[in-house]
């Protein structure tokens, strides 16, 4: 899988959008960008995930640039369940069934 | 709740000790997963069962042991485990694990687990 980087923290304001970048300038034609949170000590949740074009769902909107090097994860309205650590994950079709989950970015919204 | 329940969700054993972890899938998935996470380190990969059959295993200590008598449900039996081998252990469901880079992952609550 293509490297990601993500910044290690961040804070959000509840009730703001919650902006959360990935960089992933390896990433190649047919790796998609994945995703997931994991909220202390619980099992990882998927999220979004997506190729090429921008996707949305009930959770998040992901955001992908033109030459796919880099996504924003962008939560519409933080709120304080929304404090977790963001993993973007990007995937390939020949690593295996292993999702690497790398360090992640701690978001935590405040009051 | 994403459709994968894991019981016990906290584990307290001696190294002597010999317990299972459950696993049930209510999605209709083709696939599980057995993961491993420590304390301040990223997910490992323990064993894939697709439709039933192993397909992968990241070399696991032997003290580690698996079994899938269906798609829906997965046990990870533990036996003699060290102290080392406290973490979070996460089980996880796919539909088609064939179609690796779009093949999403749904993953259950974790079984907290201390080795003393």
């Amino acid at each position: 899988d293509a490297k990601t980087t993500q910044p290690t923290s961040m804070d959000c304001a509840e009730g703001r959008a919650a902006n959360l970048p990935c960089n992933h300038s390896t990433i190649s034609g047919n790796e998609y960008v994945y995703w997931y949170r994991q909220i202390h000590s619980q099992g990882p949740q998927y999220i979004i995930h997506g190729l090429k074009n921008n996707e949305t769902n009930e959770m998040a909107s992901l955001i992908i640039t033109e030459d796919r090097k880099s996504s924003t994860l962008i939560l519409p309205h933080a709120t304080l369940r929304d404090t977790a650590v963001y993993y973007c994950i990007v995937r390939a079709s020949n690593t295996g069934n292993q999702f690497y989950f790398g360090t992640g970015t701690s978001l935590t919204v405040i009051p | 709740e994403t459709g994968v329940t894991q019981t016990p969700r906290h584990l307290v054993m001696g190294m002597t000790n010999k317990k299972s972890l459950k696993c049930e899938q209510h999605l209709g998935h083709n696939a599980m997963y057995w993961y491993k996470q420590s304390a301040k380190k990223p997910l490992e990969l323990m064993f894939v069962y697709s439709l039933e059959e192993r397909v992968e295993n990241n070399s696991v200590p032997s003290r580690f042991s698996p079994e899938c008598p269906n798609s829906s449900h997965l046990f990870l039996h533990l036996h003699t485990l060290q102290p080392e081998d406290s973490a979070l252990y996460l089980c996880a469901s796919s539909q088609d694990p064939s179609a690796r880079n779009t093949d999403t992952q749904y993953f259950g609550p974790g079984t907290r687990l201390t080795v003393l």
